[in-house]
């Protein structure tokens, strides 16, 4: 069965640090990979995806996410975190072409000042 | 460009009532999608349609049915409305089914 987790439901930074959200996928074939973030009260919103080419993926706000095949991870991280970085964060998957995605169930992050 | 809207943005329901959430989006996107949101639950399909003509069932489209207009609207309906879809509701599109996913704002939805 295909699945994607997200390993840790809170996650806390302090302003400045270097962050990463983890996920974790289970799918067959090449996988596609998304990460989304939602602010309270508002939509999911895309931020970066890998479907092929360089693990280093680079994203809106200064997000970036790196694939991992053998460890079938995709992390997002940033080198500095912001106070306004704090959100809910989705990793989803999609296994198939025409197939829709599986969303994990979220990551919040909360950044310190 | 307003992207994907939803409407209302708030409702109350009493047990066994109707409604209809709507959804449209400007962007020419042949997918659309229903999700619902709770608490430690993360986002759960309800139900999906790849293309005009199209629907199918997600992982809980048990209480909702669906009706898409046309490439443009997608709308969500629950015939008798239950204590347990009491959540936040999205709806999202995208070019093709499996893409990224465009979303709109959500409908906070709580049934006495």
């Amino acid at each position: 069965a295909q699945s994607v987790a997200q390993p840790e439901d809170q996650v806390n930074v302090a302003e400045g640090n270097p962050l990463t959200v983890k996920c974790t996928y289970s799918v067959s074939g090449n996988p596609y990979l998304f990460w989304y973030v939602q602010y309270p009260n508002r939509g999911l919103q895309f931020l970066l995806k890998y479907i092929t080419g360089d693990n280093l993926v680079k994203g809106s706000y200064g997000f970036e996410a790196e694939f991992n095949k053998s460890q079938t991870s995709f992390h997002l991280k940033k080198p500095s975190a912001l106070v306004s970085d704090s959100a809910l964060y989705f990793c989803a998957v999609r296994a198939q072409a025409g197939t829709a995605l599986i969303f994990g169930k979220g990551t919040t992050l909360s950044v310190s000042s | 460009n307003a992207g994907v809207t939803q409407t209302p943005k708030f409702q109350v329901l009493k047990t066994g009532q109707s409604m209809t959430l709507q959804c449209a989006q400007d962007m020419n996107h042949n997918s659309m999608y229903w999700y619902r949101q709770d608490p430690g639950m993360g986002l759960r399909l309800i139900y999906y349609s790849a293309s005009e003509g199209t629907t199918d069932k997600g992982e809980v489209p048990n209480g909702y049915n669906v009706s898409r207009l046309n490439k443009r609207e997608f709308s969500l309906r629950l015939e008798s409305a239950a204590p347990s879809q009491t959540s936040v509701y999205f709806c999202a599109s995208s070019v093709e089914r499996g893409n990224e996913q465009f979303f709109g704002p959500g409908t906070r939805l709580t049934v006495l």
